[in-house]
C-alpha cells in the first residue's frame, strides 16, 4: 500500500517555510525522499535509515519516526528552485521501494 | 557523471503491438527498476532486478515483463500494447545488495501513447 502524503499541494513565497509528511501503515527500515521538476527525472534528496541515520542534501532537512512509521521533509527559507513534486518512498527491508503519491509545491517570488 | 539512459523520450504504438523500452546504466549498479508514473498516482513500480537474470514483480506486473541479460541493461516488454498502459515510464538503477539504503538515480523517462 502506497504511503499517503500531506498535503497534496502547496503553495508559498520565497523565504517561507514548509513541512511535507509521508505516513506509511507498515513498519519501514528506510525512507527516501526525492523531488522532480516538470519535464524531467527525480532526483534524490535524503535517505533517513532505521535507527537514526540520515544522508543527503545539507540545506535540507527531515525526520523520520520509526514507531510511527512516519517521516517529515523540511524545507525552509524556500526558494524559486525548491519549485517541483516531491516524492517520498519507503522501504521495509528488501529492494522493493513503494513511493507515495507525491506532494506538489511551488515557489513564487 | 551518473548517468541513466533510456531508449525514446516519446513513443506511440497501436493496441496490441509488443513494445520494448529500453534502459541502460553506466554506473555498474546492481539494482534496476521500471516504474510507470500517472497523476493522481505517484511513481508505481511494475518490476525490479537485483541482478543479471533476476527479476522480481512490482506493484503493478500484470501485462508487463521484463528482461535483464547484462547487468548495465534492463528492458520492459508489453506483450500486447493497450490504451491502459499509456503513460510516463522511468527506469531507476541503484547499488549494492543492500537495496533499501541506496539512492535510486532516474532516467529521463519515455512518454508510451497507445492508440
Amino acid at each position: 500500500q502506497q504511503p499517503v502524503q500531506s498535503p497534496q499541494a502547496v503553495i508559498l513565497r520565497e523565504g517561507e517555510d514548509a513541512v511535507i509528511n509521508c505516513s506509511s501503515s507498515k513498519a519501514l527500515y528506510s525512507v527516501h525522499w526525492y523531488r522532480q521538476k516538470h519535464g524531467e527525472a527525480p532526483v534524490f534528496l535524503m535517505i533517513l535509515l532505521k535507527g537514526g541515520e540520515q544522508k543527503g542534501h545539507e540545506k535540507i532537512s527531515a525526520s523520520f519516526n520509526e514507531k510511527k512509521q512516519q517521516s517529515s521533509l523540511y524545507l525552509t527559507a524556500s526558494q524559486l528552485s525548491y519549485s517541483g513534486t516531491y516524492f517520498c518512498g519507503t522501504s521495509s527491508g528488501t529492494y522493493k521501494y513503494i513511493f507515495g503519491t507525491g506532494t506538489r509545491l511551488k515557489v513564487l517570488a | 557523471d551518473v548517468k541513466v539512459t533510456q531508449s525514446s523520450r516519446y513513443l506511440v504504438k497501436r493496441t496490441g503491438e509488443k513494445v520494448f523500452l529500453e534502459c541502460v546504466q553506466d554506473m555498474d549498479h546492481e539494482n534496476m527498476f521500471w516504474y510507470r508514473q500517472d497523476p493522481g498516482l505517484g511513481l508505481r513500480l511494475i518490476y525490479f532486478s537485483y541482478d543479471v537474470k533476476m527479476k522480481e514483480k512490482g506493484d503493478i506486473p500484470e501485462g508487463y515483463s521484463v528482461s535483464r541479460e547484462k547487468k548495465e541493461r534492463f528492458s520492459l516488454i508489453l506483450e500486447s500494447a493497450s490504451t491502459n498502459q499509456t503513460s510516463m515510464y522511468l527506469c531507476a538503477s541503484s547499488r549494492g545488495l543492500a537495496g533499501a539504503y541506496n539512492e535510486q538515480f532516474f532516467g529521463p523517462g519515455t512518454r508510451l501513447t497507445v492508440l
